[in-house]
């Protein structure tokens, strides 16, 4: 089992309507979670961070923890084409306080 | 001008050759990270360090080699290139006052032939 696992997509949906992208892990005592976008040949930009369970908004984006379902999640509300990109997620375990492990990612495509 | 800088930004090397690629930053972060990035696999980790002193192995160290030479600088070296080391190499930084987030170079695409 992968430590952090995402579905690979591409996730499409139509410009205007809510993408949900989601993520699993397998270390239960994980700390702190992040979502990163990468657009194609460019380097990971850090969108989300959330460390507690619950809800975090950010402006169109809201970050979901679930710690007891070991799940995170990443809505982006009124999707826009250029949120067309590969979003990964990232989880600080438990055993350390310096690193990240990624999941493979997810590409999402917003359709005009 | 970017936080994290990486050189080369793209390099195609040939089988056998010894290659560094080059980091600098102006954050002020102690800590920094190189990673690859291969289609489908997501980032891995290869080496890390906390500071000058302080080297580590990530990963997928084999065939890689880091050198610390100050706090704002950190080298990754292909020792002897070989074809499947062709993949997107990213350097990046933390500050542990800040959190685990790590900030990222814009990235080197190695091509091995």
């Amino acid at each position: 089992q992968k430590e952090v696992e995402q579905n690979s997509g591409p996730l499409s949906v139509p410009e205007g309507a809510i993408a949900s992208l989601n993520c699993t892990y397998s270390d239960r005592g994980s700390q702190s979670f992040f979502w990163y976008r990468q657009y194609s040949g460019k380097s990971p930009e850090l969108i989300m961070s959330i460390y507690s369970n619950g809800d975090k908004e950010d402006g169109r984006f809201t970050a979901q923890l679930n710690k007891a379902s070991q799940y995170v999640s990443l809505l982006i509300r009124d999707s826009q084409p250029s949120d067309s990109a590969t979003y990964l997620c990232a989880v600080n375990p438990r055993d350390s306080s310096y690193k990240l492990i990624f999941g493979s990612g997810t590409r999402l495509l917003v359709r005009p | 001008d970017a936080d994290v800088t990486q050189t080369p930004r793209n390099r195609i090397t040939k089988t056998g050759k010894r290659i560094m690629l080059e980091c600098s930053q102006t954050k002020g972060h102690d800590r920094m990270y190189w990673y690859r990035q291969d289609p489908g696999l997501g980032l891995r980790l290869i080496y890390y360090s906390f500071d000058v002193k302080d080297i580590n192995k990530g990963e997928i160290s084999d065939g890689y080699s880091v050198s610390r030479q100050a706090q704002a600088k950190f080298s990754l070296s292909l020792e002897s290139a070989i074809p499947n080391q062709t993949a997107l190499y990213f350097c990046a930084t933390s500050d542990p006052s800040q959190g685990p987030e790590a900030f990222f170079g814009q990235g080197t695409r190695l091509t091995v032939v």
